[in-house]
Order: structure tokens, then sequence, then C-alpha cells
């Protein structure tokens, strides 16, 4: 079983501060996700890396997946409290043959305080 | 709204009754997931059809469940004889047939069992 461990569980930040997230993993992804809850609702696709080293930018939010393919960063500037959520991220692994389905980490709570 | 839609969006239920959730993916999208989440933790993966196939089922999915994806459209899944446990949010998600592995989510049913 591929396990994804993410750092850390908990955040809480004031607004205009920076930060970033991890995901860790002993296997190598085929693509990695991650994604932004909010409570009652489903979890919202922000981006996906597939090439190792890549940095894929999203206005403040910046993500980069590890040359080797087993861990990743989000990094968000000037965190503001639109930005709270819980952040997730997913991993996938061709290995498995046609079985395609993601397997998530525990998410990073994010909280921004104006 | 061209979306994922899940139906009910909360199923307050007695424990030992039977509920039925359903999910109508992207009209595009062939793959369909079912995920289970409880507070604080990310979603965990039950079944994947592919098509009408049910092409995987986690060992989450007890025999007390059960998934269907008649026509390879819409899905239900089934609890049977619910347990306090079974008490979460469901998530449906699809996916496009292509190589990357990207989940778009619905908003949820949340399932309370009393």
């Amino acid at each position: 079983t591929q396990l994804l461990e993410q750092s850390p569980q908990f955040l809480s930040i004031q607004e205009g501060e920076n930060l970033t997230v991890y995901c860790n993993s002993s296997s190598v992804f085929s693509s990695l996700q991650w994604y932004r809850q909010e409570p009652g609702e489903g979890p919202v696709l922000l981006v996906t890396v597939v090439t190792g080293g890549e940095v894929k930018k999203l206005k403040r939010l910046t993500f980069q997946f590890g040359d080797a393919r087993k861990d990743s960063s989000l990094h968000i500037t000037a965190a503001q409290p639109g930005d709270t959520g819980l952040y997730l991220c997913a991993g996938a692994w061709w290995g498995r043959g046609s079985a395609r389905q993601l397997t998530f980490g525990s998410g990073t709570q994010l909280t921004v305080l104006p | 709204d061209t979306g994922v839609s899940q139906d009910p969006r909360h199923k307050i239920t007695k424990r030992g009754q039977n509920v039925t959730f359903r999910c109508d993916p992207i009209s595009e999208h062939n793959r369909l997931y079912w995920y289970r989440q409880t507070l604080g933790q990310g979603p965990e993966f039950l079944t994947y059809f592919q098509n009408e196939a049910q092409l995987e089922k986690s060992r989450l999915l007890s025999d007390r469940f059960s998934a269907e994806r008649p026509k390879g459209s819409f899905s239900t899944l089934e609890i049977q004889r619910t347990e306090q446990g079974d008490s979460a949010m469901y998530l449906c998600a699809s996916s496009p047939d292509r190589v990357l592995t990207e989940a778009f989510f619905g908003q949820g049913t949340r399932l309370t069992v009393v």
C-alpha cells in the first residue's frame, strides 16, 4: 500500500505570511495532484504535476514536484483568509494496472487569520 | 452546471436501515470513483468504474456496500444495515479516460447514522 504523508497537519498563520506544506511518499508517483477542500464540500482540483522537478504556479500558489517524483510541496505567498481550507495531495501509481485510483494524504488544515 | 452531481447532500438514517446515494458524473468522463471521508482525514478509496465495469473495490467496501453504474452513466452506492461507523462524507468523482488521473469531485453526501 502506497502511503502519502502530509505535513504539517494543522497550520494557523496571519494574513500576509508565507507558508509551505509538504507531501511525501516512499514510492514514485506517476502523477500527483493538489486539491483544496472547504467544509461540507468536495475537494477542488488545483494542479496536476507529472514530471520530476516540475514547478507550476497558480497566482500566489507555487507547486513543486520532487526530482525523484516521491515528494511535492505547495508554497503560498502572502496568504489571505480566502486561502483557508484543507489542502490535500493525491498520488496515482500506474503500476497497479488498470486501477487509476488516487490515494490521498490526510491533508493540511490551513487557517489564515485576518 | 456540468460538474459532478451527488444526491442527496445530506442523509440522516437510523442504524440498521438501508441507504442509497446517487452520483451523476461529468458526461464525457468514462471513469467514476467513490471515496469516503471522515472528519480530519483525506478521502479513502472505495471503488472504481471504467464505464459500466467495476474494476476495483477497496477492502473498506464490506459486503454491506454495493455500487453499480448501469449503462456507464450515473452510479449508485448502497449501504445495507447501516452502522454508526458508516457515518461519513461519501464523495463521488469522475475522470476522463486519459493518461493522467485527474479526478473531479462532487459536493458529497454527508451520511449520519443515529
